[in-house]
């Protein structure tokens, strides 16, 4: 079956612009997550929706950044008046639950430049 | 916060080599995994060892856990170079999501 995907693969923008990241997460998995990979470094953890309940954004950096999840399905990663160091690579990975029983399957990333 | 913690940072061996990764945390956990990252974009899991096993293989991988010293490695035998990429461990615990470590840069050489 189809895997995790994520448009688009790159985006350059100005700084001062806003930006939408989509994630289509595989279908039937209830957890949806994003994560933010500047170059170099690990992962950081954003945000987590688990099935209907209400989204974990402890990790979000700033009120610059937001996301939304439509039940099961598609999410979207929105940052207002982008600085140049949000440039980074930003993943998303789904999972059949949370928790660290459940492997995460990630897609291939979004690459956000800001110029 | 981030839990593990990998070490070295990067390690660069020779094709048929063995590599081996640490990875080091601070709270309990109830399970240990490793991804691996190609040139910076998705990770792709690899091996997954609950907190009450010791060992676990899965083809060339080998990855061992010891909560009494809060550590697990991961075993890479006889590498290709294919191997090059990025190693994550992640922990978990409870209902909360994976905690993903900084990653080992593994390169190896032909």
């Amino acid at each position: 079956g189809a895997g995790v995907s994520q448009s688009p693969s790159n985006k350059v923008t100005e700084k001062g612009k806003d930006v939408e990241l989509r994630c289509d997460p595989i279908s039937g998995h209830t957890a949806l997550y994003w994560y933010r990979q500047r170059l170099g470094q690990g992962l950081e953890f954003l945000i987590y929706f688990q099935g209907n309940s209400a989204p974990d954004k402890s990790g979000l950096p700033s009120d610059r950044f937001s996301a939304e999840r439509t039940g099961e399905s598609v999410s979207t990663l929105t940052i207002q008046r982008t600085q140049q160091e949000d440039s980074a690579v930003y993943l998303c990975a789904s999972s059949l639950g949370t928790g660290g029983f459940y492997e995460q399957y990630f897609g291939p990333g979004t690459r956000l430049t800001v110029t | 916060s981030q839990q593990g913690e990998e070490d070295p940072q990067a390690l660069s061996i020779q094709e048929g080599e063995n590599a081996t990764m640490n990875c080091s945390y601070k709270t309990s956990i109830n399970n240990l995994q490793w991804y691996r990252q190609n040139s910076g974009r998705g990770l792709v899991h690899l091996i997954l060892i609950r907190s009450n096993e010791r060992e676990k293989h899965s083809g060339r991988l080998r990855v061992t856990l010891d909560t009494s010293k809060k550590s697990s490695s991961l075993l890479i035998t006889a590498s290709r170079a294919a191997d090059t990429a990025s190693y994550f461990c992640a922990t978990g615990s409870g209902n909360t999501p994976l905690v993903f470590g900084k990653g080992t840069r593994l390169s190896v050489i032909a």
